[in-house]
């Protein structure tokens, strides 16, 4: 158990639809992480928070947002889902925002739109 | 362009027959090399971090070496508990990266009795 809670760990939705992802992270750590997973893709790196602000912002989609609130947990939120964002939505978390500490990941969230 | 490579995509071993996983990296400039295993539909479990030329960490029957252009990960007398998708994943240096980690596509194991 890496301490890094997700949840749902499954959602099935429409095409359309939006959806909240959550991520509670490892008790002390103040970044968090979010990761997409598919098939052809890899584990591909979306965006970072520390303690509530933006850090990074990686290949994610205009579709997609995220917060990290003042408790540090965060979330993703899908909207406009299209069978393509069908996928392993990983969060990981670290003690320090910038180079040197190591991640750890949640069980993710598997999202499947129809 | 930032590239990680790993291969071979899959493994195939024999319970005790040892082997390497390899991953190349062509980047601007690194701040640290990760390992993680993934087993199926889990997230990855983090294993090592390498941060300069020459530096090598054990974990068990896992050892994970680093040189300038790519890092090796050593499997000893693996056991079918090894059976798994090694991911290798680079940190850069640059300041806008801050700790986002860019994985290669990985290398599936897996270990017969």
């Amino acid at each position: 158990d890496s301490g890094v809670t997700q949840t749902p760990k499954h959602l099935i939705t429409a095409t359309g639809q939006r959806v909240t992802l959550r991520c509670s992270p490892r008790s002390g750590d103040l970044s968090v992480y979010w990761y997409q997973q598919s098939l052809d893709q890899g584990l591909q790196f979306l965006i970072q928070y520390y303690n509530g602000e933006e850090r990074a912002k990686g290949n994610i989609l205009e579709r997609f947002s995220a917060q990290q609130f003042p408790d540090l947990h965060s979330e993703l939120n899908l909207s406009s889902l299209e069978l393509g964002d069908s996928a392993l939505y990983f969060c990981a978390s670290s003690v320090q925002g910038a180079g040197g500490a190591e991640a750890f990941f949640g069980q993710g969230t598997r999202l499947t739109v129809v | 362009e930032d590239q990680v490579t790993q291969s071979p995509e899959a493994l195939r071993l024999q319970e005790g027959e040892s082997s390497s996983l390899n991953c190349s990296y062509t980047v601007s400039g690194l701040r640290g090399l990760f390992w993680y295993r993934q087993d199926p539909g889990k997230g990855p479990e983090f294993l090592f971090t390498l941060y300069s030329a020459g530096e090598e960490k054990e974990k068990e029957r896992l050892k994970a070496t680093l040189t300038k252009k790519e890092s090796f990960l050593h499997i000893t007398a693996p056991k079918p508990e090894d059976s798994a998708t090694y991911l290798c994943a680079v940190q850069l240096l640059t300041t806008d990266s801050w700790g986002k980690l860019q994985f290669g596509a990985g290398t599936q194991v897996v270990v017969t009795p």
